[in-house]
């Protein structure tokens, strides 16, 4: 069965910490990692990773993506109130030609306290 | 573009009734996913289409519930009859398919309580 783990499942920081999220994944036929950023209402999509060592970054969010060892984390520096949210990772999965899924891992819920 | 849309945003109902769940997807995309999210359990994937076609409803907890798509522009997922523990947010997305961004964009879900 296609799973995806993430931890810490809860955090709280101050305004200025860093932080780092894990994710790991166990899937058959993966072709991509997300991250999603999570507030009040629908997932917005923060990152897509499709190769490894490759790292993805937009302004204090970065993230990278380890094939071989089957995981991702999230980093964020720098932290601001705004962050405050449930951090979801998702595995893409399916044959290339035929199908997918979107697997999702139980979330991160960040605090940042001021 | 608008991006997924469904309706209705909340619906509170009781124990019994018939309950309609609606999405437009985002137009030109190929995949369609019907998504339940509790506390408990996170997202759970219940159903995805590929051009209309019901590719994995493996998800679907039970009869009661079913999931059409009638066209590439909307899709209904039903509960008959509801029961409280039917009481969540449902998330309608849609992706592009293969060879483009593959990536899902969620609507803003429907909040359906079961009394």
């Amino acid at each position: 069965e296609d799973k995806v783990v993430q931890s810490p499942l809860s955090l709280v920081v101050h305004e200025g910490d860093t932080v780092t999220l894990n994710c790991s994944y166990e899937v058959t036929n993966f072709r991509s990692l997300l991250w999603y950023k999570q507030e009040k209402k629908a997932p917005t999509f923060l990152f897509m990773l499709t190769s490894s060592g490759i790292e993805k970054k937009s302004g204090r969010l970065s993230s990278i993506l380890d094939k071989k060892e089957l995981f991702s984390i999230l980093n964020i520096t720098a932290t601001q109130t705004g962050d405050s949210a449930v951090y979801l990772c998702a595995a893409r999965t399916g044959p290339y030609n035929y199908g997918q899924n979107f697997v999702f891992g139980p979330g991160t819920r960040l605090s940042v306290l001021p | 573009d608008a991006g997924v849309i469904q309706s209705p945003r909340h619906e509170v109902t009781e124990m019994g009734q018939e309950v309609t769940l609606r999405c437009k997807p985002i137009s030109g995309h190929d995949y369609l996913f019907w998504y339940r999210q509790t506390m408990m359990r996170g997202l759970e994937l219940l159903i995805y289409f590929n051009n209309n076609v019901p590719i994995d409803d493996s998800g679907m907890p039970e009869d009661r519930f079913s999931a059409k798509m009638p066209n590439a522009s909307f899709s209904t997922l039903k509960i008959q009859p509801s029961e409280p523990r039917d009481s969540a947010v449902y998330f309608c997305a849609s992706s592009p398919g293969q060879g483009r961004i593959e990536k899902l964009f969620f609507g803003s879900g429907t909040q359906l309580s079961v009394l």
